[in-house]
């Protein structure tokens, strides 16, 4: 089955700091995804990215960094935390990112800023 | 507004009976959904795509599409505490195609 590996699984940050979110997947997968769920909002796109070297901003980009280094990888920066970025994030991968694609979502990171 | 809009928020069935979800997408250039389950601590993980009208049938779970009313919906037959979870209906279009939106969710809760 997919698989996708998110470090570390709990995070807490202090407001003005950085946080770096990586994700691994072993899926050989062209597509990766970060996505956000906050209580009542479901999932929301932050950043995708087809190619490595390249990435591309989703729905709420602002605030938020990607990099892609390889097939395999894919950080999710923040740089300045917010109070505001307290959320879960999922990173996710998916084939060719054609529109039938399904997802396969890693088990999360909780982060915390205070 | 919410693009893909789920009801309702929440949902008690008693375990063995029928669970019922729905999700309306307000873009008729969705063509593909999804339903995505969510266990509390986990991600998400795909439970069924449907893309043609009419019904899909997997186990106990049977998902149905209208296009036309841009309805889908997913039904669960006898219900088991371990259906207790997170769901997501999910749609893409060809136009966006990396892009899934995603609804709200509705937290299903079976009870023994």
């Amino acid at each position: 089955e997919a698989a996708v590996t998110q470090s570390p699984r709990s995070k807490v940050a202090v407001t003005g700091g950085k946080v770096t979110l990586s994700c691994h997947q072993t899926n050989n997968h062209d597509y990766m995804y970060w996505y956000r769920q906050d209580t009542g909002h479901g999932l929301r796109l932050i950043h995708y990215s087809y190619v490595a070297d390249s990435t591309e901003k989703g729905d709420i980009p602002d605030g938020y960094k990607a990099s892609r280094p390889s097939q395999e990888n894919f950080s999710l920066i923040l740089e300045l935390a917010s109070l505001s970025q307290t959320a879960v994030y999922f990173c996710a991968s998916s084939g060719t990112g054609g529109s039938a694609e399904t997802l396969y979502f890693g088990s999360g990171t909780r982060l915390t800023v205070l | 507004q919410q693009k893909v809009q789920q009801s309702p928020e929440s949902l008690s069935v008693p375990e063995g009976g029928m669970a019922s979800l729905n999700c309306t997408s307000s873009d008729r250039n969705f063509q593909y959904f999804w339903w995505y389950r969510q266990h509390s601590g986990e991600g998400p993980k795909a439970l069924m795509s449907i893309f043609s009208d009419g019904d899909k049938k997997e186990g106990r779970f049977t998902a149905h599409l209208n296009k036309a009313s841009l309805h889908v919906s997913l039904h669960i037959r006898d219900s088991q505490p371990s259906d207790s979870a997170l769901y997501f209906c999910a749609a893409s279009s060809d136009t966006n195609a990396y892009k899934v939106i995603f609804g709200k969710g509705t937290h299903l809760h079976v009870l023994p």
